[in-house]
């Protein structure tokens, strides 16, 4: 079944303690972003990729790495979580960069940090 | 200002009736826009996408619709059904890789 996948889905951690949200695409998607939803704002892009080894902000990115080593993978990375990342994570994936492509969703990480 | 507004905030409706959502968009040059269902804890659903040349599209009960000069869009569900309960969301692109969000309107069907 070709999906987005993300793990964790629920994390609850403390301020400072460096944490890895990853995420998977089995469609063989060139490109690849990060999301996060907070009520009221709706969906804000943090960062995106359009192929491996190519990354560029979006336009949250403050707080968060992420890197793509392989074309499938592509983790977020919270080096020191701050309880203002509190939120709920998408990653989503499309077959190109161009605006005509459909992005493809995961089911979203839950993310608390105290 | 948000450059893409949605209207209503959430709407409260009985099932089997039609109910319309708008969507108004300032971001240009405008490439297309797209309508997202989402499901309460689960990640968005793309419904349907529309360019600029396009005035309505339709996936089933959904139609959509365009006004590319007034930059209004809008999405009507015909004869809700209690699953059509979700949160919906507009998406506007203007080219680049960086899509502008809605803040989506929250659909309730009551039986």
């Amino acid at each position: 079944e070709a999906q987005v996948t993300q793990n964790p889905r629920y994390l609850i951690t403390v301020t400072g303690k460096k944490l890895t949200v990853t995420c998977s695409q089995n469609m063989n998607h060139e490109y690849m972003s990060w999301y996060r939803q907070d009520p009221g704002l709706g969906l804000r892009q943090i960062y995106y990729s359009m192929n491996v080894e190519v990354t560029d902000k979006g336009d949250v990115p403050e707080g968060y790495k992420v890197s793509r080593k392989e074309k499938r993978n592509f983790p977020l990375i919270l080096e020191s979580p701050s309880p203002n990342q509190t939120s709920l994570y998408f990653c989503a994936s499309s077959l190109g960069q161009g605006a005509s492509y459909e992005q493809y969703f995961g089911p979203g990480t839950r993310l608390t940090v105290t | 200002k948000n450059q893409v507004e949605q209207s209503p905030q959430s709407l409260i409706i009985l099932e089997g009736k039609n109910c319309t959502l708008q969507c108004n968009y300032t971001v240009s040059p405008f490439s297309n826009l797209r309508w997202y269902k989402q499901d309460t804890g689960r990640g968005p659903v793309s419904l349907t996408i529309m360019t600029f040349s396009e005035n309505t599209k339709s996936n089933g009960r959904y139609t959509a619709t365009l006004d590319a000069d007034t930059k209004q869009s809008s999405l009507h569900i015909t004869a809700s059904q209690l699953s059509d309960s979700a949160s919906y969301i507009c998406v506007v692109r203007v080219g680049s890789y960086i899509p502008t969000f809605g803040r989506g309107t929250s659909l309730i069907v009551h039986p």
